[in-house]
C-alpha cells in the first residue's frame, strides 16, 4: 500500500504564476514532512520541510502547508521560474522510537514551468 | 568533499553476478541511509545505519542484499546473484544525529542484463 501519494504525475505552469504541488498520506504516525526536488541524473535535493506541530513553513518562494486532519500537504512556489522545472517528491517520516528516520516517498510530480 | 559521494555512477552487469556499490557520506553525519528508485517509482528505503547501533535492515528486499558501514564513514551495499528486477538507481543519503533533512548523493544507476 502506498502511504504517501502524489496523484498528479505532471503539472505545467506559466512563468511568474503559482505552482501548487499536492501530497496525501495515510499513516497517522508520520510527524515530519519534506519536499525534495530532483533533476535528471542527479540525486534529490532537499527543498523545505515541516513538522507536524506546525501548519505552515515558508522559505523564500517556497511555502509548505500541512493539514493534519485531512492528511494533506502542499508545496506552493511563487513566482514560478523556468529553473523550477524538475520532479518534486513529497516524503514523510515517523520517529520509530529506534531512531530510524527512514523516509517514505511519493512517486513524484514533474513540474514544467513554461517561459 | 562537501556532499554525499557515490561510486560507480553507472554499473552494467550480467544477471547472476555480484555487485558492490559505495557511499561516502558527508563528513560528520552519523546517520546513513540506502534507498533505491525503480523506473517510474518513488524512492524505497533499504537500510539505515546510525553510529555503532545495530542497523535497521527492515527495507532490504531479499537476503541477496546486504550492507556494511565502518564507524561513521564509508558504506558499501552488496547485491549477490543479481536479478533483472534489481535494475534501479541506488541512492545513498546521510544526515546529522537528529535525522533530518537527509542529503542525497547522485546515485548509482544499476542495469542488469
Amino acid at each position: 500500500d502506498q502511504q504517501v501519494k502524489q496523484n498528479s504525475p505532471s503539472l505545467s505552469v506559466q512563468e511568474g504564476r503559482i505552482s501548487i504541488l499536492n501530497c496525501d498520506y495515510t499513516n497517522s504516525m508520520f510527524d515530519y514532512f519534506l519536499w525534495y526536488k530532483k533533476y535528471p541524473a542527479e540525486g534529490p535535493t532537499f527543498l523545505i520541510s515541516i513538522s507536524s506541530i506546525k501548519d505552515k513553513n515558508e522559505d523564500g518562494r517556497f511555502t509548505v502547508f500541512l493539514n493534519k486532519s485531512a492528511k494533506h500537504l502542499s508545496l506552493h512556489i511563487v513566482p514560478s521560474q523556468p529553473g523550477d522545472s524538475a520532479v518534486y517528491f513529497c516524503a514523510a517520516s515517523a520517529n520509530s522510537g529506534a531512531g530510524s528516520y527512514q523516509l517514505t516517498f511519493g512517486k513524484g510530480t514533474k513540474l514544467s514551468v513554461i517561459p | 568533499g562537501a556532499g554525499v559521494s557515490q561510486s560507480p555512477s553507472n554499473k552494467v552487469t550480467e544477471k547472476g553476478k555480484d555487485v558492490e556499490l559505495r557511499c561516502d557520506p558527508i563528513s560528520g553525519h552519523t546517520a546513513l541511509y540506502w534507498y533505491r528508485q525503480r523506473l517510474g517509482q518513488g524512492l524505497e528505503f533499504l537500510i539505515y545505519f546510525q553510529g555503532n547501533s545495530a542497523p535497521d535492515k527492515s527495507g532490504l528486499p531479499s537476503d541477496r542484499f546486504s550492507a556494511e558501514r565502518t564507524g561513521e564513514s564509508v558504506s558499501t551495499l552488496t547485491i549477490q546473484r543479481t536479478q533483472q528486477e534489481d535494475s534501479a538507481v541506488y541512492l545513498c543519503a546521510s544526515s546529522s544525529l537528529y535525522g533530518q533533512p537527509q542529503h542525497f548523493g547522485d546515485g548509482t544507476r544499476l542495469s542488469i542484463l
